[in-house]
């Protein structure tokens, strides 16, 4: 199985600031990866598919990038609702094997 | 507009089972892959498994943590998929989400609407 891992676990950044988390996978999955983005107590929500692409009516201050193994997600400047967990989620073998997620809160 | 909900989630004792639906709307589903993520309390999400669609002769797959347990199922006429679980352990404990595979297709791609989730509590 494809392992992917997830940096930071969580931080904790002001509104206004950029913030980047990395996904990176224990092989060459290509640009096959999703970004989803959990808020407490509801199902996850796509933002990015494809490591780069925005979803519809996503906010452009969600960005992905990156191919093969390692990969970016950003939030170019920290909105208060923002406040949510976030998964990265490969697609490229079975079984489609999520991140462990970092934690992002506002301070 | 895309709709999944879940339901036949609640308290088994371990060992028992459990089946779960998923009823679908606002999108072809017969043409859609479908798939099962969980998601125990305060962890992260877990891929179940996926079924295809009649074009790629239903086929499954599943993570090895639930494979020979677990079995997912469709019924295109009611639009709606299933999760039948046996041998169910603790570990089980979870919300299941069901979720459609990218914009409805059954090739490249990952979830993009997910359901609400329904909860399964194995427990004695």
């Amino acid at each position: 199985d494809i392992q992917m891992t997830q940096s930071p676990s969580s931080l904790s950044a002001s509104v206004g600031d950029r913030v980047t988390i990395t996904c990176q996978a224990s092989q060459d999955i290509s640009k096959y990866l999703n970004w989803y983005q959990q808020k407490p107590g509801k199902a996850p929500k796509l933002l990015i598919f494809d490591a780069s692409n925005l979803e519809t009516g996503v906010p452009s201050r969600f960005s992905g990038s990156g191919s093969g193994t390692d990969f970016t997600f950003t939030i170019s400047s920290l909105q208060p609702e923002d406040i949510a967990t976030y998964y990265c989620q490969q697609y490229d073998n079975l079984p489609f094997t999520f991140g462990p997620g970092t934690k992002v809160d506002v301070k | 507009e895309v709709q999944l909900v879940e339901s036949g989630g609640g308290l088994v004792q371990p060992g028992g089972s459990l089946k779960l639906s998923c009823a679908a709307s606002g999108f072809i589903f017969s043409g859609s892959a479908m798939h099962w993520v969980r998601q125990a309390s305060g962890k992260g999400l877990e891929w179940v498994g996926r079924i295809r669609s009649k074009a790629n002769n239903y086929a499954t797959a599943y993570a090895a943590s639930v494979k020979g347990r677990f079995t997912i199922s469709r019924d295109d006429s009611k639009n709606t998929a299933y999760l039948q679980m046996n041998s169910l352990k603790t570990e089980d404990t979870a919300v299941y989400y069901c979720t459609r595979h990218f914009r409805g297709y059954d090739f490249w791609g990952g979830s993009d609407y997910w359901g609400q989730g329904t909860l399964v509590t194995v427990s004695s």
